[in-house]
């Protein structure tokens, strides 16, 4: 079986500041994991994802995450948050050779952007 | 390059009417394609995912149902809605070897 947790439903930073956005994974093979961003009234766009080749990951719009096997985490960071970051971010895992294709997501983190 | 679409953008539907959303994907072939539901406030429900034509797996027992009459067409409806199943619909496509998951624009649909 496989899970996500996303802790903190909701993160409020400063603009400028950095952008901590937590996600533990529990998956009995090594998994895929992915984040993606949903603004609002908005369908779901990947930011990045980690499928077993480098442990950090850069994706779009300058957020990164590392996979740490030891602490069964996927971590996505930016060192500057900006107004147009603000939205809701989902962290989901996959667990390859499994026969499921389907990804399991987390229930989310909405970031707020103070100015 | 890929992509993704879904109608209708929005629709308002009366308590047990019937209910036909499509989701159309452009650009490849033979995609893996997932229904979710995400409802007020609350994570992504995956509802059905389809690995190829007349090809449906269903995640969540409900009174909703997918079919898959084409190869890149994937449609979800309802013979009578419920309150219930008011929430934002997003199709998704992957393939490939990882698979990864790309939504079209959703669908919000409200049931009065």
């Amino acid at each position: 079986a496989q899970s996500v947790t996303q802790l903190g439903s909701h993160v409020s930073v400063s603009e400028g500041a950095l952008v901590l956005l937590r996600c533990n994974y529990s998956s009995s093979v090594p998994p895929y994991l992915f984040w993606y961003v949903q603004y609002p009234n908005q369908g779901l766009q990947l930011l990045l994802k980690y499928t077993s080749a480098a442990t950090l990951v850069k994706g779009i719009n300058g957020f990164e995450a590392e996979f740490k096997k030891s602490e069964t985490s996927f971590h996505l960071t930016k060192p500057s948050a900006h107004m147009s970051d603000a939205a809701e971010y989902f962290c989901a895992v996959r667990a390859p050779d499994t026969g499921r294709r389907a990804l399991t997501f987390g229930s989310g983190t909405r970031l707020q952007v103070q100015p | 390059s890929q992509t993704i679409h879904q109608w209708p953008a929005t629709l308002v539907q009366p308590v047990g009417s019937p209910l036909s959303l499509e989701c159309t994907v452009e650009g490849t072939s033979n995609p893996n394609l997932y229904w979710y539901r995400q409802a007020a406030g609350r994570g992504l429900q995956l509802l059905f995912y389809s690995v190829g034509i007349g090809q449906i797996s269903s995640e969540v027992p409900q009174n909703l149902s997918a079919s898959r009459p084409q190869d890149r067409q994937f449609i979800l409806s309802s013979k009578k809605l419920l309150l219930s199943d008011s929430g934002f619909y997003l199709c998704a496509w992957s393939g490939g070897g990882t698979d990864t998951q790309y939504f079209g624009p959703g669908t919000r649909l409200t049931v009065l």
